[in-house]
């Protein structure tokens, strides 16, 4: 089956710089690709995704890149504020038409720590 | 347009017993999957229902069961309560032809 790894398990930044985060995944299948934000207390939030037929996918200050190639997708926050601190999850899956439907493997997560 | 809701949001249970937690998706999402969530295995799939038929199953054991109902709504049961059924559960929905799944907050089970 699937296999995710997520590096790093923790991220320390001061507030305005940039973050990555980096996802390796084992199975050529999985062709969707999110990213959750979660807080604490609540359930994970999806913020980006991007599907493999697609390199590169931007939203403001978030982004995320993706190289089926190498089977590895990042997360690239830039200008990091203290609301970003969270802990984000990489996904990854074949989609609704594989045949795992829905089924999402997950990292094992990074605490991202923003310093005002 | 409200998210995934969950009920309860907290539960401690006791070792032995049984527990239905339920998960009511967004408005015209008729697949719903479940998740747990520990520290140690971080967030793993249960299951995946959509028409009221399971359609993907994870690798727990037969204690973890599901189901869905005509109005796309869900439960999961899990019976005979180990302390290592301590987790927060997540149910997520989808419209069955997108990719996106949105999770809602989830219900916090404490086995003693």
């Amino acid at each position: 089956g699937e296999n995710v790894e997520q590096h790093p398990s923790t991220l320390s930044v001061q507030e305005g710089d940039s973050a990555v985060i980096k996802c390796t995944y084992s199975d050529s299948a999985s062709n969707y690709f999110p990213w959750y934000k979660q807080e604490l207390g609540k359930g994970p939030q999806l913020i980006i995704d991007i599907r493999s037929n697609v390199g590169e996918k931007k939203d403001q200050r978030i982004a995320v890149t993706l190289n089926k190639t190498a089977k590895h997708f990042s997360l690239h926050i830039t200008e990091t504020q203290p609301e970003d601190s969270a802990v984000y999850f990489c996904a990854a899956s074949t989609g609704p038409g594989g045949t795992s439907y829905g089924k999402l493997t997950f990292g094992q997560g990074t605490i991202l720590t923003v310093h005002p | 347009k409200a998210g995934v809701t969950q009920t309860p949001r907290y539960l401690i249970k006791t070792r032995g017993q049984q527990v239905t937690l339920s998960c009511s998706p967004i408005s015209g999402h008729r697949s719903v999957s479940w998740y747990q969530q520990t520290p140690g295995q971080g967030l793993q799939f249960l299951f995946e229902y959509f028409s009221e038929t399971q359609r993907n199953k994870g690798n727990f054991p037969g204690r973890f069961s599901g189901r869905q109902f005509s109005n796309s709504r869900s439960e999961m049961n899990v019976s005979t309560l180990e302390l290592g059924d301590s987790a927060l559960y997540l149910c997520a929905s989808r419209r069955d032809s997108l990719y996106e799944q949105y999770f809602g907050p989830g219900t916090r089970l404490t086995v003693t």
